[in-house]
């Protein structure tokens, strides 16, 4: 079965402007998360989704961030005014729900704010 | 503040040899432990892991071990071989409700290379 799939793969933008990221998770994944790798760091936590619960977003970085699950299925993050430190790569995973669940990764989005 | 470390950024091996990566973590409240090896241009994919109520996971040539008293845990690989050089992640997550039953706190990676 596929994967999870992230578009695009690569994203060049221009310092200010708007970025939208996709993930499509598993099919009957029920929980997303995003996570973001900065060059020389490890994978750290953005926002996850389970179901129709309200999101835990406590990892956002700050309010120019927020992110969408459409039906439960595809998730879109959003960043706006992009600045020169959100450079990275964006990573979506899912997982069935509860707990200690493996969580598999998509390929990730480069995004790359000059 | 890091609260999953692995102090070695790469490590080089020789095929065949054994492979030990290390992971050093500090919050008591994680229970569950992971590792994930990355390809370039991939996601990281899970490769095992273990729980704390178990001291030693094997899963063909994969071991973790884990050290609640030392809050450490390894990996190790034997033999290594070449389709291994990847950067490998460890993982905790912790508690049965709430967000560390579902949030996994990464290592910044050890970047390892098995040399034919």
């Amino acid at each position: 079965g596929a994967g999870v799939s992230q578009s695009p793969s690569n994203k060049v933008t221009e310092k200010g402007k708007d970025v939208e990221l996709r993930c499509d998770p598993i099919s009957g994944h029920t929980a997303l998360y995003w996570y973001r790798q900065s060059l020389g760091q490890g994978l750290e936590f953005l926002i996850y989704f389970q179901g129709n619960s309200a999101p835990d977003k406590s990892g956002l970085p700050s309010d120019r961030f927020s992110a969408e699950r459409t039906g439960g299925s595809v998730s879109t993050l959003t960043i706006q005014r992009t600045q020169q430190e959100d450079s990275a790569v964006y990573l979506c995973a899912s997982s069935l729900a509860g707990v200690y669940n493996e969580q598999f990764f998509g390929p990730g989005t480069r995004l790359t704010v000059l | 503040d890091q609260q999953v470390k692995q102090n070695s950024p790469s490590l080089s091996v020789q095929e065949g040899r054994i492979s030990i990566l290390n992971c050093d973590y500090t919050n008591s409240m994680f229970d569950y432990f992971l590792w994930y090896k990355k390809y370039p241009a991939e996601g990281p994919t899970f490769l095992i892991s273990i729980s704390s109520i178990k001291d030693k996971n094997e899963d063909g040539r994969f071991t973790v071990f884990l050290n609640k008293s030392a809050k450490h845990l390894s990996l190790h690989i034997v033999p290594s071989q070449p389709g291994d050089s990847a950067v490998y992640f460890c993982a905790a997550s912790g508690g049965h409700s709430g967000a560390g039953s579902y949030q996994l706190t990464f290592g910044k990676g050890t970047k390892l290379s098995v040399i034919p």
